[in-house]
């Protein structure tokens, strides 16, 4: 069955670094990957979407890859701030590549940004 | 425009009771997904309807129902509450457009805190 891992529960950076987090998935082809961020008590929000076809996406200080040769994508925030504190998932279709369907969401990596 | 609007915000009830969450999508959008959050388990799908329409089902048993009404508005019901029902539940819109090429970027509500006692 799909598979979808964020290797980190929780990843502590300092401020001004770059935070890079990981989605890994098994058993997949997906047509396209997004990334969500979630604060406490709150419902996940669209952050960026990247197709199959495409290596790299971004969008100000946020950047995402999609490697479909690995089963990868990774998603990068430059020059952080403790305001980019908060969980962040990443969600692939849940249709085998189909453009239609639900998302099968990771579990999420808790990013805290330390001043 | 507004946004996802679900209510009620926390409910608590007791194990075999019944509850019923509603959620307003965004005006215009036609797809409607609900999701269950828990520590353990992450965002697990529930159900999306579309036009009215149960389109996709997640792995939950049966206890677990929805309906969506003309107007795009869903309700989702939750018969003989146990106590691992306890979650955040939460209610997504999307445009849904059809045909190959569309995504399925969800727009999410911020969620219905239900405790089961």
């Amino acid at each position: 069955s799909q598979k979808i891992e964020q290797n980190s529960e929780a990843l502590n950076i300092q401020e001004g670094k770059t935070a890079t987090l990981t989605c890994n998935y098994t058993n997949y082809s997906p047509a396209y990957l997004q990334w969500y961020r979630q604060d406490p008590g709150r419902g996940p929000v669209f952050l960026l979407l990247i197709r199959e076809n495409e290596k790299e996406k971004r969008k100000e200080r946020l950047k995402v890859t999609f490697d479909t040769t690995l089963k990868q994508s990774l998603f990068h925030i430059t020059a952080s701030q403790p305001a980019d504190s908060a969980t962040y998932l990443c969600a692939l279709d849940g249709n085998y590549g189909g453009s239609q369907g639900n998302l099968i969401f990771g579990k999420g990596t808790k990013l805290s940004v330390k001043p | 425009k507004a946004g996802v609007t679900q209510t009620p915000r926390y409910l608590i009830k007791t194990r075999g009771q019944q509850v019923t969450l509603s959620c307003s999508p965004i005006s215009g959008h036609r797809s409607v997904s609900w999701y269950q959050q828990t520590p353990g388990q992450g965002l697990q799908f529930l159900f999306e309807y579309f036009s009215e329409t149960q389109r996709n089902k997640g792995n939950f048993p049966g206890r677990f129902s929805g309906r969506q009404f003309s107007n795009s508005r869903s309700e989702m019901n939750v018969s003989t509450l146990e106590l691992g029902d306890s979650a955040l539940y939460l209610c997504a819109s999307s445009p849904r457009a059809q045909g190959l090429g569309s995504t399925d970027t969800q727009y999410f509500g911020p969620g219905t805190r239900l405790t089961v006692l």
